[in-house]
């Protein structure tokens, strides 16, 4: 049974960098492709991008080149970087076993843009 | 980006009742259709995915039928840990993308 937990800052202030990670339990990062998606409070969801451990990637153009995912063969963990926050970047942040549809989903982390 | 519309939003249902949720896709999308489960607070559940089949260990209470743009979740013999949001998506073409989901409640 795959897991996934995310981790990284509550908070961060506008126009910096998000930054998170998913760590991957009962399977290696070699086996599938690992994506993220968002949540804003109280709203519908909303695909970030996807990384293949070949390295392949693919990121929504709605987020245009902010978004960077990328992976750590060596910790079973992979990540993203979302640069130049505002505060519709405000959201409950998931990392999903992918590419396209999503079976497995870690618990999620709200992740606040604020000053 | 394909537009994904959910019917109703919301509706209200009794335990025991047959439910039915509609998605429309805005082009043909083949079988592509994906439903998810939510509720309050927690990570969506993949119920149904390429339309139809059922997800292990999903109750075989929810099915999934259609093609092309019209799709239907149905839940028969609602249950009271079915009330929760349901939304649909497309894996037909990148970006993946929602529907606006439709909330299920107690009547």
């Amino acid at each position: 049974q795959v897991q996934l937990q995310e981790s990284g800052p509550g908070l961060v202030k506008p126009s910096e960098t998000l930054s998170l990670t998913c760590t991957v339990s009962g399977a290696s990062i070699r086996s599938f492709y690992w994506a993220w998606i968002r949540q804003p409070p109280g709203k519908g969801l909303e695909w970030i991008g996807y990384i293949y451990y070949s390295g392949l990637t693919n990121n929504n153009p709605s987020l245009k080149s902010r978004v960077t995912i990328s992976l750590d063969t060596s910790k079973n963990q992979f990540s993203l970087k979302l640069s130049s926050v505002t505060a519709a970047d405000t959201a409950v942040y998931y990392c999903v076993t992918g590419p396209y549809y999503f079976a497995n989903w870690g618990q999620g982390t709200l992740v606040s843009v604020s000053p | 980006d394909i537009q994904m519309t959910q019917s109703p939003p919301s509706l209200s249902a009794s335990v025991g009742d047959r439910v039915t949720i509609t998605c429309r896709a805005g082009q043909s999308i083949s079988t592509y259709l994906n439903w998810y489960q939510q509720k309050s607070g927690i990570a969506p559940k993949l119920l149904i995915y390429a339309a139809s089949s059922l997800q292990s260990g999903v109750p075989s209470r929810f099915s999934g039928s259609g093609s092309g743009t019209d799709f239907t979740l149905t839940i028969s013999n609602l249950q009271p840990e079915d009330f929760a949001t349901y939304y649909c998506q497309q894996s037909y073409s990148s970006p993946p993308t929602f529907g606006g989901g439709t909330k299920v409640d107690i009547k």
